[in-house]
Parts: C-alpha cells; structure tokens; sequence
C-alpha cells in the first residue's frame, strides 16, 4: 500500500540544468497535482492534471513542464533550474474533484539549486 | 483570488489544554475545506476535510467547524498532547480555482509537557 510516493526525496542541482521530479499513484486517482512550499508564501500550485494527456497550469507554472502519459505518474521536470526555485516540491491526487473528495500528499522533494 | 489567513501563526500550550485554530477565507464559493498537519520536514497530512454543504466533522480528538458564510473555520484540539506538535495548515478549494487548494500560511502548534 504505498499510497503516493515522490522521488528523489533530496536533490541538489546546478542554474541551468534540467531536473524532473516524479510522482507515482497506486489509487489511479484522476487528478493530480503539483504544489510548490516556499517560506513566507506557503503552498501553491504550479500545475494539475484532471485525466491522462490532460494538463493545466497553477499559479506559479513558469520555468515548469508536466506529462501525464500515464494515470499513476505526473513529472514535473524544471527545463533550466533557477536559484528561485529551490523549494520542497509536493505532489497531490485526488479521485475526483469538487465537493467531498480530499487530495492527498506525497512526502515531498527538497529541491536545491546552485 | 482566494486569500486564506491562520491565526495565530504559532501558539504555545501546556499539555492538556482544549485549543482552537483558527482559519479565515476572502470568497464563500467553496467545494471543500481541508485541514492537514505537518511535522517538520515532512509533508502533510489530511486530517479532516468538510465539504461545503457541512457545518463541521470530527476524528477523534479533533473538530473542526465551518461557517461558510462568515469565511471561518475552527479547528478544536481536545486535552493536546505533546504528540500534536506540528505546524497545521487549512486549505480551501475554491469553485473557480480548477480544483486547486489555497493554502494559510498555518499555526505552528508547540505543546509542552
């Protein structure tokens, strides 16, 4: 039961370099998300997925790119990293969306850039 | 856009004590609102959730009510225990956010023995 799982946990990376993060379902939940957690500003969203091939942007989706090929997986890949995006990276799902249905966390990537 | 305020943004109690977050919202246009903890360095956990269409749910020691139409919710700790430690965040799911959650900013919750 693994539930939802993030990898790396940790990643250090240098300005410039490209860097996808993963994240893996085993609910085939619909819909999923990304949220980045920065000091001073909380959680915010940087894109969703509401179905396969079906992606939206957040309100931090700049720098970002995001697939969703398949159900259980939703990367998020930082085409050229930036100091500013040095964060810890969660990832969401949700079996549905709109009244009574909760999203739930992975543990989460800390993402630093050089 | 949806603007969602905790206070206090940390609070101090010993063990034993009733508590009662605090979480505000700018727009009444809600499908859920959840609340989670955090422990650090970790990511978070769902505790509760209640649609908009409730006034409030419990788990356990745990309470939490909803008044929508004033943008207030209250999480209640009953008799805390230094295991309730953690920062608690509410977010709200706004109806014209595409199924996004707005987050507060959260209380960061210390209980001493």
């Amino acid at each position: 039961d693994a539930g939802i799982t993030q990898s790396p946990r940790y990643k250090i990376t240098e300005t410039g370099r490209q860097v996808t993060l993963m994240c893996h379902q085993t609910w085939s939940h619909s819909y999923m998300f990304w949220y980045r957690q920065d000091l001073g500003h909380g959680l915010r969203l940087i894109y969703y997925s509401a179905a396969a091939d079906i992606t939206d942007k957040g309100e931090v989706p700049d720098g970002y790119v995001v697939s969703r090929s398949k159900t259980e997986n939703f990367p998020l890949t930082l085409e050229s990293a930036t100091r500013s995006q040095t964060s810890v990276y969660f990832c969401a799902s949700s079996e549905s969306a709109g009244q009574g249905y909760e999203q739930y966390f992975g543990p989460g990537t800390r993402l630093t850039v050089t | 856009k949806q603007e969602v305020t905790q206070i206090p943004a940390a609070l101090s109690v010993p063990e034993g004590e009733n508590l009662v977050l605090n979480c505000s919202f700018t727009d009444s246009a809600i499908y859920n609102l959840q609340w989670f903890r955090q422990d650090p360095g970790k990511g978070l956990t769902s505790l509760l959730l209640i649609q908009s269409s409730q006034r409030e749910q419990t788990s356990g020691r745990l309470n939490a009510s909803l008044d929508k139409s004033s943008g207030r919710s209250t999480l209640y700790i009953a008799a805390s225990q230094p295991g309730d430690s953690a920062t608690y965040l509410c977010a709200v799911q706004a109806t014209n956010s595409g199924y996004a959650l707005n987050f507060g900013k959260g209380t960061s919750l210390l209980v001493t023995p």
